[in-house]
């Protein structure tokens, strides 16, 4: 079953605007929600990362908030520029789950000058 | 460092044949890793290892097989292709001492069979 459910599925942004996936997961202890980027025809790279004790972790224009009680995550793009277009996935990885992740079903995100 | 490379890029096999996917890391990573990507569905894990000689399945094992008989290799064995099996497939590794390490992915086999 999905533990790690993904919202929305595609997302149209305009230059400059700010993009904002969410992600919710449901069941499992997981105390590890990285955020991968994948660009067409390539493997997906570690973009962002947060453990569950911290709210809110921000790296240049990504942001990840963090909401422990509610279980939900979301991956904020400020100022969204056309190489930023690509698909992003949340995934989870459980408490002592051996470094596995579980993936969300991912967001193709395009960013129109 | 070249990372995590895969080997082919693309395939096409007929229903019944079998075929290994290779996958080598040069970054003397312990834990690595194969998935599975199909559209709209994320990425499910098939098969982990912890080091060599280790091996346990993931979401997806069945239909596949793996070995690891070094750090550095870790190929992917279709015994008996199926429709169900197009798919692309990624390798990747991570170093883990203790709870959590970035996983790194190789650019993925676009496996089609007919």
């Amino acid at each position: 079953q999905q533990q790690v459910k993904q919202s929305p599925q595609s997302l149209i942004v305009q230059k400059g605007g700010i993009s904002i996936i969410n992600c919710a997961y449901e069941n499992t202890a997981f105390d590890y929600f990285p955020w991968y980027q994948q660009f067409p025809g390539k493997g997906p790279a570690l973009l962002i990362a947060i453990r569950p004790d911290v709210s809110e972790k921000k790296e240049g224009r990504f942001t990840i908030s963090f909401n422990k009680s509610a279980k939900q995550f979301s991956l904020h793009i400020m100022d969204s520029q056309p190489g930023d277009s690509a698909t992003y996935f949340c995934a989870a990885i459980p408490t002592g789950g051996g470094n596995k992740l579980t993936f969300g079903t991912g967001t193709q995100l395009k960013v129109e000058l | 460092n070249a990372g995590v490379t895969q080997t082919p890029k693309f395939r096409i096999l007929k229903i019944g044949q079998s075929m290994t996917l290779q996958c080598t890391q040069d970054m003397n990573h312990n834990y690595m890793y194969w998935y599975r990507q199909d559209p709209g569905m994320g990425l499910k894990l098939i098969y982990y290892s912890v080091g060599a000689g280790i091996t346990d399945k993931g979401e997806v094992p069945n239909g596949y097989n793996v070995s690891r008989s070094t750090t550095e290799d870790f190929p992917l064995r279709l015994e008996l292709a199926a429709p169900s099996q197009t798919s692309v497939y990624f390798c990747a590794s991570s170093y883990v001492t203790s709870g959590v390490g970035e996983q790194f992915f190789g650019p993925g086999t676009r496996l089609t069979v007919l």
